[in-house]
C-alpha cells in the first residue's frame, strides 16, 4: 500500500513564527502536492511538484513556499504564519502517469495564535 | 474555467435508506472525475475515479457513480447506507495531473 506520512497531525504556533510541514512517500511518486482544506471550500491546491528541485504554484500560493530536496520528500513553508493560515493541511502524491489516483496523507491541524 | 460544484453542503440520510450526493462540473475536454471520502480525523480515500468507458462505475464499499456528459454530472450513489458511511465526501475534477474539488458533501446517518 501506498504510504503518506506528515510530521505532525497537530501543530499550534504563533503569528511571524516560520512554520514546516514535512510531507513523505514511500512509493518513488514522481508527483507531490500540497492542500489546504477549510470548511465550505473543499481542497485547495497551493503547490505542487513534480520533480526534484521543481515546483509549481497552484491556486493559493501566496504566504507560503515549498521545498523538494529528495524525491519523497515535500515540505511546504510559511515563512511568517498568520492567522489566516489557520487551517487543515494535506499532502497528496501520485506516479504522474495520466489520470493516476492520488493518495493523501493524514493531515495535519494548524492553528496560528 | 474548470469547476466542481457540490450542491448540498449536509445530507442527513436514515441507516438502510438509499443515499445520492451530487456533483456538477465544468470542464471543457472530458474530465477524469473521482469521489473522495474523508472521515473524522482521516485523510482522503478513493472510493472511485471515471476516465473512460461505461458511465456507470462501481467502487469501494458498495458506493456507484453514473456520469452523465448531458448533464455535466457524476453522482455518487449508494443503496443502502450504514452508520459507518458517515463522513465527508468530495467530487474532484483532473486537468493537467491537478486536481480541482469540489466543497464536500457532510454525511449524517441517523439510526
Amino acid at each position: 500500500d501506498v504510504k503518506v506520512t506528515q510530521s505532525s497531525r497537530y501543530l499550534v504556533k504563533r503569528t511571524g513564527e516560520k512554520v514546516f510541514l514535512e510531507c513523505v512517500q514511500d512509493m518513488d511518486h514522481e508527483n507531490m502536492f500540497w492542500y489546504r482544506q477549510d470548511p465550505g471550500l473543499g481542497l485547495r491546491l497551493i503547490y505542487f511538484s513534480y520533480d526534484v528541485k521543481m515546483k509549481e504554484k497552484g491556486d493559493i500560493p501566496e504566504g507560503y513556499s515549498v521545498s523538494r530536496e529528495k524525491k519523497e520528500r515535500f515540505s511546504l513553508i510559511l515563512e511568517s504564519a498568520s492567522t489566516n493560515q489557520t487551517s487543515m493541511y494535506l499532502c497528496a502524491s501520485t506516479t504522474g502517469q495520466g489520470s493516476d489516483t492520488q493518495y493523501f496523507g493524514p493531515g495535519t491541524r494548524l492553528t496560528v495564535l | 474555467a474548470q469547476s466542481v460544484t457540490q450542491p448540498d453542503i449536509h445530507i442527513t440520510v436514515s441507516e438502510g435508506a438509499s443515499l445520492e450526493l451530487r456533483c456538477n462540473y465544468s470542464y471543457g475536454a472530458t474530465p477524469y472525475l473521482f469521489w473522495y471520502v474523508q472521515s473524522p480525523g482521516q485523510g482522503l480515500q478513493l472510493l472511485l475515479k471515471y476516465f473512460s468507458g461505461d458511465t456507470l462505475v462501481q467502487g469501494i464499499k458498495g458506493f456507484e457513480a453514473e456520469f452523465k456528459r448531458s448533464q455535466s454530472s457524476f453522482n455518487l450513489r449508494k443503496p443502502s447506507v450504514h452508520w459507518s458511511d458517515a463522513a465527508e465526501y468530495f467530487c474532484a475534477l483532473e486537468y493537467g495531473n491537478k486536481l480541482v474539488f469540489g466543497a464536500g458533501t457532510i454525511l449524517r446517518v441517523k439510526s
